[in-house]
């Protein structure tokens, strides 16, 4: 089944060691956003790639950055993550950008701890 | 202003029964569309039904329906016999149609559903 692949499911990493998330895909959709989600809030976009094109958002803090080598492989680097980058990331893909119709399909997320 | 309003934090329901999750929306865009994500405990971010806003017909899917009522401006999703397993968050969302911004999902707050046996 084609699919967004998130790992891993669950990351601990230590107050500002590097850690890295990693999002695959089969679907071979032009579009991957990554989304942090605090608990019991709605996701929050951080960024997204169109196809090689990296699209920041304004308040996406410079200590989240983003890696897109191909069209099936997006990584999320946190540099130095803080107690409150503490969060379930979320991948997603679309065909497109502005295919209103079109529903972005999420992974199953990484829900990271930080000690 | 926010742009989806979930007036329901939590909802109970039984089994079997149907249940209505509220949505309202706020755009100045004629062209517009309208998701509902379920996210169960596990995390995942699952589409469940879309709405176009020129779409004159309510959409379904299975046991999913939206009432949408374009001219209130709601876009309520509605369960039919309910199922244990539809215990989860439920998100509405909305794609504004006629901006740069209209890749970006502007989700409501969201709703968490309960389903008694």
């Amino acid at each position: 089944d084609a699919m967004v692949i998130q790992n891993p499911r669950y990351q601990v990493t230590q107050f500002g060691k590097p850690v890295t998330l990693s999002c695959s895909q089969t679907l071979n959709h032009n579009v991957m956003y990554w989304y942090q989600q605090k608990s019991s809030q709605a996701p929050k976009l951080l960024f997204h790639y169109y196809d090689k094109d990296f699209n920041n958002e304004a308040d996406t803090p410079d200590n989240f950055q983003s890696r897109r080598p191909n069209t099936s492989f997006c990584f999320l680097d946190i540099r130095s993550p803080g107690l409150g980058d503490a969060a379930m990331y979320l991948c997603a893909t679309s065909r497109d950008r502005y295919e209103g119709n079109q529903p972005q399909h999420f992974g199953d997320g990484t829900r990271l701890s930080i000690l | 202003a926010q742009k989806i309003t979930q007036t329901q934090p939590g909802m109970f329901v039984q089994e079997k029964e149907a249940v209505t999750l509220d949505c309202t929306y706020d755009t100045s865009d004629q062209s517009y569309g309208l998701f509902w994500y379920k996210q169960p405990s596990s995390g995942e971010m699952i589409f469940l039904i879309y709405q176009g806003s020129y779409d004159e017909q309510n959409a379904t899917e299975g046991r999913y329906s939206l009432n949408f009522q374009k001219a209130r401006k709601s876009a309520n999703l509605v369960i039919s016999a309910s199922q244990l397993g539809d215990s989860a968050m439920y998100f509405c969302a909305m794609r504004e149609g006629e901006r740069d911004s209209s890749y970006k999902l502007i989700f409501g707050s969201g709703t968490r559903l309960l389903v008694r046996p």
